[in-house]
């Protein structure tokens, strides 16, 4: 079984809408990351999260909102979508960043 | 402010055609500097985290060196399952948030 897994794995969705991406862990890290990877542009980080109680912003967070449920489950939110998001979204853990599998998402 | 620059874009070899990967970085102090693997619609796979330089790593036919300005991904003897692109990214000892600031990539093509 995958230790870092993201839902869903494909998403399209239209401007304005809310959407949530979900990313759930099962190695036991402390620290969860948010990022978007765009190309040309490379992976940009968005949020991060050192523990349910700490939730910090990245270089890119404007637009996004994220919630940490449980040291397992850390929720990425577009409240308001726009097409310049449509991107892949990737979930990491630990200061090594091991990656999920990254959710591909197009706003139209 | 943190950068890194990986060269080329793009590399196509030959397979069994030795070649390396460059990573150079400028940042204000390293924690650590690490290589990940990518390949088409998967997330980046965690290969090497260097922390000194002269400091390597090996793995298969991959060795990571670092330098105080740069980083090397060698591969020898290349498979075409080593066709990926190759990241690199940078962590910075004064960064509380342990946030990486990575490179845009090598693309690598390993022909039979």
């Amino acid at each position: 079984d995958a230790d870092v897994t993201q839902t869903p794995r494909n998403r399209i969705t239209k401007t304005g809408k809310r959407i949530m991406l979900e990313c759930s862990q099962t190695k036991g890290h402390d620290r969860m990351y948010w990022y978007r990877q765009d190309p040309g542009l490379g992976l940009r980080l968005i949020y991060y999260s050192f523990d349910v109680k700490d939730i910090n912003k990245g270089e890119i967070s404007d637009g996004y909102s994220v919630s940490r449920q449980a040291q397992a489950k850390f929720s990425l939110s577009l409240e308001s979508a726009i097409p310049n998001q449509t991107a892949l979204y990737f979930c990491a853990t630990s200061d090594e960043q091991y990656f999920g599998p990254g959710t591909r998402l197009t706003v139209t | 402010e943190d950068q890194v620059t990986q060269s080329p874009e793009a590399l196509r070899l030959q397979e069994g055609e030795s070649s390396s990967l460059n990573c150079s970085y400028t940042v204000s102090g390293l924690r650590g500097l690490f290589w990940y693997r990518q390949d088409p619609g998967k997330g980046p796979e965690f290969l090497f985290t260097l922390y000194s330089a002269g400091e390597e790593k090996e793995k298969e036919r991959l060795k990571a060196t670092l330098t105080k300005k740069e980083s090397f991904l060698h591969i020898t003897a290349p498979k075409p399952e080593d066709s990926a692109t190759y990241l690199c990214a940078v962590q910075a000892s004064n960064n509380a948030g342990n946030m990486l600031t990575f490179g845009g990539g090598t693309r690598l093509m390993v022909k039979p």
